[in-house]
């Protein structure tokens, strides 16, 4: 079935290191693919999106493509900040029996020291 | 920006008792939620679909009977979990699909233990 692997955390950074997220997605169909942040305390929030292949999302700094030939969809920041530690979700939507449905991987979780 | 409340935000109940969790769009209304569970370590699993008015969509696998869903208002959905025992006690997240778009909203989520 549909599903997303992401690596697993938890990740500790230095401020201003460059930062890779790892996301591989497995789906029959075209998915659009999405990658959530959860801060300290707070709900998902979307953090970017691409729904065709070879789209770039953006956002905050953030980045990640989607990349058919290599099902992946890897979020990159070049400098990150101590504000960025959180656990970031990778995942794609799914529309079945009519309705659009979110698979999520498992999260990695993000610590950015000063 | 658009804002999901879920209530309470951390329980403890006895086995064998139930226990409700709110979930509530505060400044949109929403024609479809969603609820998930999320183990330790492990991605979030959706549990159920609800749409205003009518019976929840439940996932292969969820027992509808345990874990009742109800949204009888555009902003207000809740999941009671029936008779729990320890092996329920998760981390429970709602959505929320705005009324007129497609932008999807997630609650700060609810932790449940059952001692």
């Amino acid at each position: 079935g549909d599903s997303v692997t992401q690596m697993e955390g938890p990740v500790t950074l230095s401020e201003e290191a460059f930062l890779t997220i790892n996301c591989t997605y497995t789906a029959t169909g075209y998915p659009s693919l999405f990658w959530y942040v959860q801060y300290p305390g707070e709900g998902l929030q979307l953090l970017l999106k691409a729904t065709k292949a070879d789209d770039k999302g953006s956002n905050k700094g953030f980045e990640a493509t989607y990349r058919k030939e290599t099902t992946s969809f890897h979020l990159e920041k070049g400098s990150v900040q101590v504000s960025d530690s959180a656990v970031y979700f990778c995942a794609l939507s799914i529309t079945q029996g009519g309705s659009e449905k979110l698979v999520f991987g498992k999260g990695t979780k993000l610590t950015v020291n000063p | 920006g658009a804002v999901v409340s879920q209530h309470p935000s951390r329980v403890i109940c006895k086995s064998g008792t139930s226990v409700k969790i709110e979930c509530r769009s505060l400044d949109f209304q929403a024609t479809t939620m969603f609820w998930y569970r999320q183990f330790p370590k492990q991605s979030l699993m959706l549990m159920a679909t609800s749409n205003e008015g009518s019976k929840a969509t439940y996932e292969q696998g969820v027992e509808k009977d345990k874990f009742l869903i109800n949204h009888a208002s555009l902003t207000l959905s809740t999941l009671t979990v029936t008779s729990a025992h320890p092996e329920d006690s998760s981390f429970y997240i709602c959505s929320a699909r705005v009324y007129w778009g497609n932008t999807i909203y997630f609650g700060e989520g609810s932790w449940l233990t059952v001692v």
